[in-house]
């Protein structure tokens, strides 16, 4: 069964610290991994995406890792600020099935992010 | 221009309304996906389109109607809901681009009620 395994499921930092996610997952065949932050009552937003062939990612102060050997997957926050306060989400993409113009798209249940003054 | 356009924002509607949620994009993605999320959970695919066609139903009940009138729009018709309806419903759109399904955007959601 496809799975995406995150950790921790909640943290709590103080601004300017930085911070490491996790997401393990056992997606076969594996097509691509994204981080997406998502803000209380909005939709996710791209952080980063990764084929099999890449191993890191930046998008500011966000920084992306790939170990598809082991399927593992860090997001590293670096200098956080009180925006940065959100669910961070690991989701993984199988190839696409059948001819159909889409990947099947495998959620992790996300880490809550809360960063204090 | 590079975002899905969710309207309304925020819906409140009774057990025996009919309303719809629409959902736009210029991007030229050929598929389009229908979502639910409940709080603290991650999204569920309900429906996938594939240019303009359903090619996907996630065992979602008649009360939801999917329509997809052309190649930018998705409308998800609603009637006769459940309290337990009550999410935020997301839209999102992908390139067609064989195995590696890049360009996969959320719009912001509509947050419905359902009293």
């Amino acid at each position: 069964k496809n799975q995406v395994e995150q950790s921790p499921q909640s943290l709590i930092i103080l601004e300017g610290k930085n911070c490491t996610l996790q997401c393990n997952y056992t997606v076969s065949p594996f097509s691509n991994l994204r981080w997406y932050k998502q803000d209380t009552g909005r939709g996710p937003v791209s952080l980063t995406i990764m084929t099999f062939s890449e191993n890191t990612k930046s998008n500011g102060r966000y920084t992306a890792t790939l170990d598809a050997d082991t399927k593992q997957s860090s997001l590293h926050i670096t200098a956080s600020q009180l925006s940065d306060s959100a669910s961070y989400i690991c989701v993984v993409s199988a190839p696409n099935a059948g001819g159909t113009s889409y990947g099947k798209l495998t959620f992790g249940q996300g880490t809550i992010l809360t960063v204090h003054p | 221009d590079t975002e899905v356009t969710q309207t309304p924002k925020h819906l409140v509607m009774g057990m025996t309304n009919k309303k719809s949620l629409k959902c736009e994009q210029h991007m030229g993605h050929r598929a389009m996906y229908w979502y639910k999320q409940k709080a603290k959970k991650p999204p569920e695919l309900m429906f996938v389109y594939s240019y303009e066609k359903l090619s996907i139903n996630e065992s979602v009940p008649s009360r939801f109607s999917p329509e997809c009138p052309n190649s930018s729009l998705l409308n998800l018709h609603l009637h006769a809901l459940q309290p337990e309806d009550s999410a935020l419903y997301l839209c999102a759109s992908s390139q067609r681009t064989g195995e590696k399904n890049y360009g996969y955007t959320f719009g912001s959601g509509t947050r419905l009620t359902v009293v």
